[in-house]
């Protein structure tokens, strides 16, 4: 069975610029999750998809943004983007979600803004 | 909202000793717990979770002890091996279905 892809591995913005990152979850589950991971404030939870409808958002500003489509995938979004956003993004799938079932997580996208 | 302290944030041992890293939660809703493997360049990998109504669970040289009462909880590695070396994370996710982490431990096995 595939595991979670993320595309692209790597990314360079400039300060102002927005950003799509794409998530291709296991095949059969149906949440995705979005996590922004770095040395400063370690792993945080952005938001949850299940079923194309956003279930949980973490305490991020609304810059940053998702959706998932019909076959589950996903991709999040971050508009005007700061030197701050510089980070490894990294997307979690799950059969049902992330309070109940065990999470895989993808290799990440590295984004830093510049 | 949910906090999670971990410790200690940089473990060192001989191969063969057995590791231990504990951490704690402040949401008693909280009723999973998962502890995860980071290795350099790669995603966190699910090594072990427990959920609030068991106390102990063990798989082959890694073990997870909850304490609901005193709301922490640990992750045991035996007989430790230098590819045991990554960044450990432990997790809880509680009434606001929203999974938070703890800073990371650095786990260096020595050959």
């Amino acid at each position: 069975k595939a595991g979670v892809t993320q595309t692209p591995r790597y990314l360079i913005k400039t300060r102002g610029q927005q950003v799509t990152l794409s998530c291709s979850p296991i095949s059969g589950h149906r949440s995705v999750s979005w996590y922004q991971q770095t040395p400063g404030q370690g792993l945080q939870f952005l938001f949850e998809y299940f079923s194309e409808t956003q279930r949980n958002k973490g305490n991020f500003p609304g810059r940053f943004s998702g959706r998932q489509f019909s076959n589950s995938r996903s991709e999040m979004n971050v508009s005007t983007l700061e030197l701050g956003d510089s980070a490894l993004y990294l997307c979690a799938s799950s059969l049902e979600g992330t309070s109940v079932d065990e999470q895989y997580f993808g290799p990440g996208t590295r984004l830093t803004v510049t | 909202g949910e906090n999670v302290e971990q410790h200690p944030s940089t473990l060192s041992v001989q191969e063969g000793d057995s590791a231990v890293i504990k951490c704690t939660y402040s949401d008693s809703a909280s009723n999973y717990f998962p502890w995860y493997k980071q290795e350099l360049g790669k995603g966190p990998q699910l090594i072990i979770d427990i959920r609030s109504n068991v106390g102990e669970k063990k798989d082959q040289r890694i073990a997870v002890t909850l304490n609901k009462t005193a709301k922490h909880f640990s992750l045991h590695i035996t007989e430790t091996q230098p590819e045991d070396s990554a960044v450990y994370f432990c997790a809880a996710t509680g009434g606001s279905y929203i999974p938070t982490f703890g800073r990371g431990t650095s786990l260096i096995v020595h050959p």
